[in-house]
């Protein structure tokens, strides 16, 4: 069956402008990750959906980041006033419901913030 | 705080040879253990992962990764390397108790085998 989907899988933009990065998780899965992973090193927690409510936003690395799901599926990550250093691959994954569930990455997201 | 560490950004080995890649955590109770891999041009795909029961996990393509409570380690090992399995990996925790709602990967390590 279809993974986990990323769009755009590549994104040029420029210093302060706004960003937003979709996920298409597993069919079924109800919980959804984002991660963020900078050139050269590991992949950064940022929030966790389970359903459509994200119980712990404190990962996110400031108030310009954002994150929604609706209808228990799609989720959209929204970088604000892009900044150079939030240049990344940004990560989704999606895994069934319990927390001990294997988790499913999709192919990434590659931000460049000239 | 809740960390993972892997300390070797790199591993060398020759195919054939056994290897292991090092994983410590520092999470409160019995986290969850996980391990990926991620391959050039490719996404992270699952390798095992350690929820309860037997301390040894045996996972794909022939890893296993051994659980530790006392140590709190869960370090990757293969009995004989192949080049193919040259890769960057990472080792993954989950709290069980009340910080379940984040999930903590180590800086990961690359694993080179040599022919």
């Amino acid at each position: 069956g279809a993974g986990v989907s990323q769009s755009p899988s590549n994104k040029v933009t420029e210093k302060g402008k706004d960003v937003e990065l979709r996920c298409d998780p597993i069919s079924g899965h109800t919980a959804l990750y984002w991660y963020r992973q900078s050139l050269g090193q590991g992949l950064e927690f940022l929030i966790y959906f389970q359903g459509n409510s994200a119980p712990d936003k404190s990962g996110l690395p400031s108030d310009r980041f954002s994150a929604e799901r609706t209808g228990g599926s799609v989720s959209t990550l929204t970088i604000q006033r892009t900044q150079q250093e939030d240049s990344a691959v940004y990560l989704c994954a999606s895994s069934l419901g319990q927390i001990q569930e294997t988790q499913y990455f999709g192919p990434g997201t590659r931000l460049l913030v000239l | 705080a809740q960390s993972v560490a892997q300390p070797e950004d790199q591993v060398n080995v020759a195919e054939g040879n056994p290897l292991t890649v090092k994983c410590t955590y520092s999470v409160s109770g019995n986290p969850y253990l996980f391990w990926y891999v991620q391959y050039p041009n490719r996404g992270l795909q699952f390798l095992l992962k350690y929820i309860t029961g037997d301390n040894l996990v045996k996972g794909s393509y022939g890893f296993e990764a051994e659980f530790n409570k006392s140590q709190t380690s869960f370090h990757l090992k293969k009995p004989s390397a192949l080049v193919s399995d040259s890769a960057l990996y990472f080792c993954a925790v989950r709290d069980r108790g009340d910080n379940f709602n984040k999930f903590y990967f180590g800086s990961g390590t690359k694993l080179n085998v040599k022919p």
